[in-house]
């Protein structure tokens, strides 16, 4: 149950897009197609904003999209917002029914 | 509209025991999987347990295994997490979630544990 693999930290300009890797193993991130990504601003609950790999939940922007290779899954934020700086987490259903988060990336809009 | 409340955190000696509550609303209670998922300060979010629907299957992360035990009663519409032989590492804020396809979809507003002499 080692935690999925996040880059501490991505930053991006006004408009641009970004792209957030997490990398696993093939005990999870490579064998389900089950990850999730969250946002959290400082001080207040996550919120998901990626299922099943590639999906948005109703009402999230279609300015977040997701994706996977292999063991590798992708959140991409294109046309940044400032009110896109935060922090995300991904989350994958793992081998013996368990869940893993990565270790979190802040994202700061410059 | 999906409530879930969490309760029971607070100061505990290492060592010592708690109970976690958290009072779902505003859905079928027992028609969902339910999981308990944590937030050291400063830290990152750990998935700690999860029940299924019935309360007859249950899963831990390696490091409450043991230690920690998820239940629930669907009569109350409630779900627990029974930690035991606490430890420093065990601080954290503890999230109530609702599993929604087979992720976190529904966060309670958590409460906090803190374990310290």
């Amino acid at each position: 149950q080692s935690a999925l693999t996040q880059p501490a930290s991505v930053s991006g300009s006004p408009g641009q897009s970004i792209t957030i890797s997490c990398t696993g193993t093939s005990s999870d991130v490579g064998s389900y197609s089950l990850v999730s990504w969250y946002q959290q601003y400082p001080g207040k609950v996550p919120k998901l904003m990626i299922y099943e790999v590639t999906k948005r939940p109703s009402g999230v922007s279609n300015r977040f999209s997701g994706s996977k290779s292999d063991n590798t899954a992708s959140l991409t934020i294109s046309g940044l917002q400032a009110e896109d700086e935060a922090d995300y987490y991904c989350c994958s259903f793992a081998t013996g029914s368990t869940w893993v988060f990565g270790g979190g990336t802040k994202l700061t809009v410059l | 509209e999906v409530q879930l409340v969490e309760s029971g955190g607070g100061l505990v000696q290492p060592g010592g025991s708690l109970r976690l509550s958290c009072a779902a609303s505003g859905f079928t209670f027992r028609n969902y999987w339910m999981h308990w998922v944590r937030q050291a300060p400063g830290k990152g979010l750990v998935w700690v347990s999860r029940i299924n629907r019935d309360g007859s299957n249950t899963n831990y992360a390696d490091s409450v295994k043991g230690r920690f035990t998820i239940s629930r009663d669907n009569a109350k519409n409630t779900l627990y997490l029974q930690l035991n032989s606490l430890r420093a590492e065990d601080t954290s804020v503890y999230y109530c979630t609702r599993d929604w396809n087979s992720c976190l979809g529904d966060w309670g507003q958590g409460t906090l544990v803190t374990v310290s002499s």
